[in-house]
């Protein structure tokens, strides 16, 4: 079965930019999760979907973080505008729903703001 | 919301050694606790989990056990390898939902 996939898989920018990233979850999984990874520290739940609903949105900053998940399938998560401190791996991970709770993560995508 | 706490952060051992890495949660309503192997510019990937109606769990050389007394649980390997070596996260969560990852333990194995 095909894993999480996202894209791009690496973004520059500058400060005060914009930048999305894409996630298409492992097919049937209905959970989606977008994490924020800084180098040396474990990943953080930015926000989690079921379907095309927010779960959890507690830890997004959400003056500048946006997410939607319009279809209940591919995800984009949206930074603007971008500031230094959100330099980090932006993670993608999917689950189904029920009593099988493993979370298969995607590659990631590398953002250094600048 | 929960808050997991991971130690050591740093951790190195002789091949063949074990190593244990310990980590406490702060919400008493978690009941899902998975660890995971994150190698050097990869994703984290699942080696082992428990839910909190058991007190011990084991996969050939990987091993948790939870004490939901007091709110920590614990990974063991047996029979360190050098390929064993690696970034360990362990997580905490309410049926899967807002999982909430400690810090991380980078494991050395020396050959």
């Amino acid at each position: 079965e095909a894993g999480v996939a996202q894209s791009p898989r690496y973004k520059i920018i500058e400060k005060r930019q914009s930048v999305a990233f894409w996630c298409n979850p492992i097919s049937g999984h209905a959970t989606l999760y977008w994490y924020q990874q800084i180098l040396g520290q474990g990943p953080k739940l930015l926000i989690q979907f079921q379907n095309n609903g927010v779960v959890d949105d507690s830890q997004l900053p959400k003056d500048r973080f946006s997410a939607e998940r319009l279809k209940g399938v591919d995800s984009t998560l949206k930074i603007q505008p971008a500031k230094l401190e959100d330099s980090a791996v932006y993670l993608c991970a999917s689950s189904l729903v029920g009593t099988v709770y493993e979370q298969y993560f995607g590659p990631g995508t590398r953002l250094t703001v600048t | 919301g929960e808050n997991v706490e991971q130690h050591p952060s740093t951790l190195s051992v002789q091949e063949g050694d074990s190593a244990v890495i310990k980590c406490t949660y702060s919400d008493s309503a978690s009941n899902y606790f998975p660890w995971y192997k994150q190698e050097l510019g990869k994703r984290p990937q699942l080696i082992i989990d428990i839910r909190s109606n058991v007190g011990e769990k084991k996969d050939q050389r990987i091993a948790v056990t939870l004490n939901k007394t007091a709110k920590h649980f614990s990974l063991h390997i047996t029979e360190t390898q050098p390929e064993d070596s690696a970034v360990y996260f362990c997580a905490a969560s309410y049926n899967n939902n807002d999982m909430r990852f400690g810090a991380g333990t980078r494991l050395t194995v020396k050959p």
